[in-house]
């Protein structure tokens, strides 16, 4: 089945480390976005990448790093520089170049500080 | 500045009732309008979307308006069932075609409460 799978579903992060979260889709989507989610407030943007080898920060993308190699991958690297890390992390992508077409999600990782 | 707000934090209804969900947005190039929904620990599910150029799309249960001159948009659910019980985000972007990339900007929220 096609869909966007995010892993781990649960992460600790010790402080001043690093830590990646994985995100792959097999929806041949151009497009791949990551938000972070925190308690009573919407989704905010972090970085997005609308096409391999080429990303753009958000709206809150202090304390993160992404990389796009490949179409179907998009890790989010939350790095020691992120004061607040702890919160609902999500993967979305999306198909481009037929008007406008939503995003669709995977099912998230939740970080968590030690 | 927060360009999309869902002002009602929660709304509770009786099932077989119809729930009302309300969306205002500030930016008046935001051209494409998206209902998600969201349990628990899981991610969001695209429910219905509206482009600009209308003022009403209908699935199934599920009915959006958009009303471009108030700056509103509403989400119907008729009949509603417990099922239904679930955060709502309502989402809003700008026209690709002007450069936007697609980004979507969401409200905070709405949790719907359908009691049986």
């Amino acid at each position: 089945d096609g869909g966007i799978t995010q892993s781990p579903k649960y992460l600790f992060r010790k402080e001043g480390q690093n830590v990646t979260l994985s995100c792959e889709q097999n929806l041949n989507h151009d497009a791949m976005y990551w938000y972070r989610q925190d308690p009573g407030q919407g989704l905010r943007l972090i970085y997005y990448s609308q096409i391999v080898n080429d990303f753009q920060k958000g709206d809150i993308a202090e304390g993160y790093s992404v990389s796009r190699e490949k179409k179907e991958s998009f890790p989010l690297t939350v790095t020691s520089a992120q004061k607040n890390p702890t919160a609902f992390y999500l993967c979305a992508s999306q198909k481009r170049g037929e008007g406008n077409q939503p995003q669709h999600f995977g099912d998230g990782t939740r970080l968590s500080i030690l | 500045d927060q360009q999309v707000k869902q002002n009602s934090p929660s709304l509770s209804v009786q099932e077989g009732r119809i729930s009302i969900l309300n969306c205002d947005y500030t930016n008046s190039m935001f051209d494409y309008f998206l209902w998600y929904k969201k349990y628990p620990a899981e991610g969001p599910t695209f429910l219905i979307s509206i482009s600009s150029i209308k003022d009403k799309n209908e699935d199934g249960r599920f009915t959006v308006f958009l009303n471009k001159s108030a700056k509103h948009l509403s989400l119907h659910i008729v009949p509603s069932q417990p099922g239904d019980s679930a955060v709502y985000f309502c989402a809003a972007s700008g026209q690709i075609g002007s450069g936007n990339t697609g980004k979507l900007i969401f409200g905070q929220g709405t949790t719907l409460q359908v009691k049986p």
